[in-house]
């Protein structure tokens, strides 16, 4: 099974700030293979980034994503309100699909 | 406009059984893969498993193999997920959700979400 694993857990930022969060797996996933999701409080998640790097229908382009292989990163410029959620990653090479266990962009 | 549309939350005594829906509109069910991901309170999100509709071909996440059985009647573009016999720390919002291409392929992420069905086991 492959492990995805985000850091920080928490980040706190202000309106504004750049977010950069960070989804390291245990295999090799090429660059394909991972999306990131939003998810707000008592929502569904929500795709924002999708082939490591194509933002989803309807995402700003203050949101990026970048990488290959083990090393992936989402990144976040000039946060808006509507921005301060929790993250996660998912890979979708190997079966299990797996996800991160998240990480926390709050309102510093 | 695609939808998935969840059954209502439950509340259910241990032991007992449960299926939850998930109805799928908008699109042409029998062609995208569609799944479930468990999210425990206050937890993150868990890959259960997806399934194909149109040959019922499924796929597990061994975390719950097992312990669930996914389902679809691609007759009314429903699909299911069950339980025989629930236990509390089943307890947990279920998510369906479909993946973003119409494709037999099963390696894709998921577009489209369910509502949330929330699952309470207690007795």
């Amino acid at each position: 099974e492959t492990v995805l694993t985000q850091s920080p857990g928490t980040l706190s930022l202000s309106p504004g700030d750049r977010a950069t969060l960070s989804c390291r797996t245990s295999q090799n996933l090429g660059s394909t293979y991972l999306a990131w999701y939003q998810q707000k409080p008592g929502q569904a998640p929500t795709v924002v980034i999708y082939g490591a790097s194509n933002r989803a229908t309807g995402i700003p382009d203050r949101f990026s994503g970048s990488g290959s292989g083990t090393d992936f990163t989402l990144t976040i410029n000039r946060l808006e309100p509507e921005d301060f959620a929790v993250y996660y990653c998912q890979q979708f090479a190997g079966a299990p699909w797996t996800f991160g266990q998240g990480t926390k962009v709050e309102i510093k | 406009e695609v939808q998935l549309v969840q059954s209502g939350a439950e509340v259910i005594k241990p032991g007992e059984s449960l299926k939850i829906s998930c109805k799928g509109s908008g699109y042409n069910f029998i062609t995208y893969w569609i799944g479930w991901v468990r999210q425990m309170p206050g937890k993150g999100l868990e890959w259960m498993g997806i399934i194909y509709p149109d040959d019922s071909d499924t796929r597990y996440s061994p975390s719950f193999q097992g312990r669930v059985t996914i389902s679809v009647d691609k007759s009314i573009n429903i699909a299911y997920l069950q339980w025989s016999s629930l236990e509390a720390s089943d307890s947990a919002m279920y998510y369906c959700a479909r993946h973003h291409r119409p494709s037999r392929d099963p390696r894709d992420f998921f577009e489209y979400w369910g509502q949330g069905t929330l699952v309470t086991v207690s007795s």
